[in-house]
């Protein structure tokens, strides 16, 4: 699977968007992006995921280059409850090979 | 719809004991797989169980292991507890096809924090 590259961390105002970026230069065609969060102590929680379309759900947005070399997933309007780890992975989506290579996400913490 | 239920949610044990952790996951969902978590090596993958069958398995010392009942249920068993077993244990689901793309997330429990004394 591909490596990804974040930011260590990153702040937000509440009620801002939260855009959060992820660097996978190396994605094959059939690798899936995935984007989890974690909230403290608790089991990480699927947000998103994509191919090479843009996708939206009732959580977050998620864009992808043209290149599919990197992507952004947007927090439209961030609350406090969204401060967590924001893991970025990327997944092969053939093969039998199912697990997720999480690296160190990103921290966002939402400001009041 | 019920999700990821681990049990216990706290576990203290001492060295050298053995510890099992139960998985029950989502209802229709047949692939589970464990996780580690500590704050030195982070969230790491250790094996995945599907229909009662290990499928893809970490380089962790024989000391982990684990199964999968005919239910979709699993079970993580440590032996010989060291010290730096110490960490949460995170167990996921999934709605899982035998191969090609799938388009369902991994569902995640709210883990098994085991410390080691």
């Amino acid at each position: 699977d591909a490596k990804t590259t974040q930011p260590p961390s990153m702040d937000c105002a509440e009620g801002r968007a939260a855009n959060l970026p992820c660097n996978h230069s190396t994605i094959s065609g059939n690798e899936y992006v995935y984007w989890y969060r974690q909230i403290h102590s608790q089991g990480p929680q699927y947000i998103i995921h994509g191919l090479k379309n843009n996708e939206t759900n009732e959580m977050a947005s998620l864009i992808i280059t043209e290149d599919r070399k990197s992507s952004t997933l947007i927090l439209p309007h961030a609350t406090l409850r969204d401060t967590a780890v924001y893991y970025c992975i990327v997944l092969n989506s053939g093969g039998s090979n199912y697990k997720l290579t999480f690296g160190k996400g990103t921290l966002l913490t939402v400001n009041p | 719809k019920a999700g990821v239920t681990q049990t216990p949610r706290y576990l203290i044990k001492t060295r050298g004991q053995q510890v099992t952790l139960s998985c029950s996951p989502i209802s229709g969902h047949r692939s589970v797989s464990w996780y580690q978590q500590t704050p030195g090596q982070g969230l790491q993958f250790l094996f995945e169980y599907f229909s009662e069958t290990q499928r893809n398995k970490e380089n962790f010392p024989g000391r982990f292991s684990g199964r999968q009942f005919s239910n979709s249920r699993s079970e993580m068993n440590v032996s010989t507890l060291e010290l730096g077993d110490s960490a949460l244990y995170l167990c996921a689901s999934r709605l899982s096809s035998t191969g090609g793309s799938f388009s369902y997330g991994y569902t995640f429990g709210s883990g098994t924090r085991l410390t080691v004394v």
